[in-house]
């Protein structure tokens, strides 16, 4: 079964500081990784995914992930973080016909 | 064009009756798949349809049920409430449901159940 881990419960991170938020997954086969965020009482938007290709993949309002196969990680990252990028963020890995969800990431932008 | 959309976003309900929760996707969009999110659980898959047919079933029981209609709506019903039911109850849909393709979102239907 596929799986995802998040490691840390919340990320704290002063605006204008490089925000990294840490995602490992599990798969057997082609991993199909994707990253959600969450702001509060709302749904998930997709922010970015890695299907095949560039190990960098870019996405929604500056932030990008870096894909590393030989450390089965998929860290999403931010070079300067703004107080609005406070949320809860989700990385999930699909596959039959479904996404399974890490617990998710508590990000904190300090002013 | 427009997103996912839940309705109802909110709902209060009683232990042991029943709740139909619907989910129109985005125009063109064929799969249709529900997550339970609590705060103990996180995110939940709960089950999968594509042209009307259920593809997939999370680990849910039998009082959470599905359907999709022939315009790619679906609604999910909960028989039997039970506290433990209350949670965030979200949509998502996506072109076809394959590995490739990012599944978007609607808003939610906030459950409560007393």
């Amino acid at each position: 079964a596929q799986s995802v881990a998040q490691p840390e419960d919340q990320v704290n991170v002063a605006e204008g500081n490089p925000l990294t938020v840490k995602c490992t997954y599990s798969v057997s086969g082609n991993p199909y990784l994707f990253w959600y965020v969450q702001y509060p009482n709302r749904g998930l938007q997709f922010l970015l995914k890695y299907i095949t290709g560039d190990n960098l993949v870019k996405g929604s309002y500056g932030f990008e992930a870096e894909f590393n196969k030989s450390q089965t990680s998929f860290h999403l990252k931010k070079p300067s973080a703004l107080v609005s990028d406070s949320a809860l963020y989700f990385c999930a890995v699909r596959g039959n016909n479904r996404l399974a969800f890490g617990k998710g990431n508590q990000v904190v932008v300090i002013p | 064009k427009a997103g996912v959309t839940q309705t109802p976003r909110y709902l209060i309900k009683t232990r042991g009756q029943q709740v139909t929760l619907s989910c129109s996707p985005i125009s063109g969009h064929r799969s249709v798949s529900w997550y339970q999110q609590t705060p103990g659980q996180g995110l939940q898959f709960l089950f999968e349809y594509f042209s009307e047919t259920q593809r997939n079933k999370g680990n849910f029981p039998g009082r959470f049920s599905g359907r999709q209609f022939s315009n790619s709506r679906s609604e999910m019903n909960v028989s039997t409430l039970e506290l433990g039911d209350s949670a965030l109850y979200l949509c998502a849909s996506s072109r076809t449901g394959d590995v490739n393709t990012e599944a978007f979102f609607g808003q939610g239907t906030r459950l409560t159940v007393v």
